[in-house]
């Protein structure tokens, strides 16, 4: 079974740029989440969807970030404009409810480190 | 208020038992005590789950005390490849659940 997958793994732009994120979760998943991650730092959730609803983006800067996840499946994160301080790792996380013993199970991307100069 | 409090490091050897203790005091009745795995330059993976007293899988030990406010992740015998940050997470495993990572744990195993 394919993991979940997010492109691209390295991204470096200047301030000021767009950039945008691309997630697709395993299939069968309904819950996709974005988190970031700063170095040093745990995950933090900015944005969970329960197919294609966003259900809880309160951390998620609005006024730069968006998402969208059309037709409940694959998912796409974009920072416009970007700042420095949005350096970090970018992760996608998809799980799927369901009466079993791991019920919720996170399973993550390898993530999407963005550098911002 | 956080929801779970771990050392932040800890540093073993090669062949030792290690065990991370996680507080998390304002557990609630519908909560469950879930551990990730992070390496770098990974997502991390779930380990281990439980909801009261001994889980036991192929990679660890998940002890969860009567009164539930703690719970100890136990390695056995750990290896160099078990360097990673170790992170304690509890929630409701309902729909409104959100997991939330602390900072973790990051342990380092020494030759």
């Amino acid at each position: 079974e394919a993991g979940v997958v997010q492109s691209p793994r390295y991204k470096i732009i200047e301030k000021k740029q767009p950039v945008a994120f691309w997630c697709n979760p395993i299939s069968g998943h309904n819950t996709l989440y974005w988190y970031r991650q700063n170095l040093g730092q745990g995950p933090e959730l900015l944005i969970r969807y329960e197919n294609e609803e966003a259900v809880d983006d309160s951390q998620l800067p609005k006024d730069r970030f968006s998402a969208e996840r059309l037709k409940g499946v694959d998912s796409t994160l974009k920072i416009q404009p970007a700042e420095l301080g949005d350096s970090a790792v970018y992760l996608c996380a998809s799980s799927k409810r369901g009466g079993t013993s791991r019920d919720g199970e996170l399973f993550f991307g390898e993530g999407s480190r963005l550098t911002v100069l | 208020l956080a929801k779970t409090t771990q050392p932040i490091s800890m540093d073993s050897y090669e062949g030792q038992e290690v065990n991370i203790t996680c507080s998390h005091n304002n557990i609630a009745t519908n909560d469950y005590i879930t551990w990730y795995q992070q390496f770098p330059s990974q997502g991390p993976r779930f380990i281990i789950q439980g909801y009261k007293t001994k889980v036991t899988n192929e990679v660890a030990s998940l002890f969860i005390p009567a009164d539930r406010k703690s719970s100890t992740l136990s390695l056995p015998r750990v290896s160099l490849s078990d360097t990673a940050v170790y992170y304690c997470l509890v929630g409701d495993k309902g729909g409104s659940y959100i997991p939330t990572f602390g900072r973790g744990t990051s342990l380092i195993v020494h030759p």
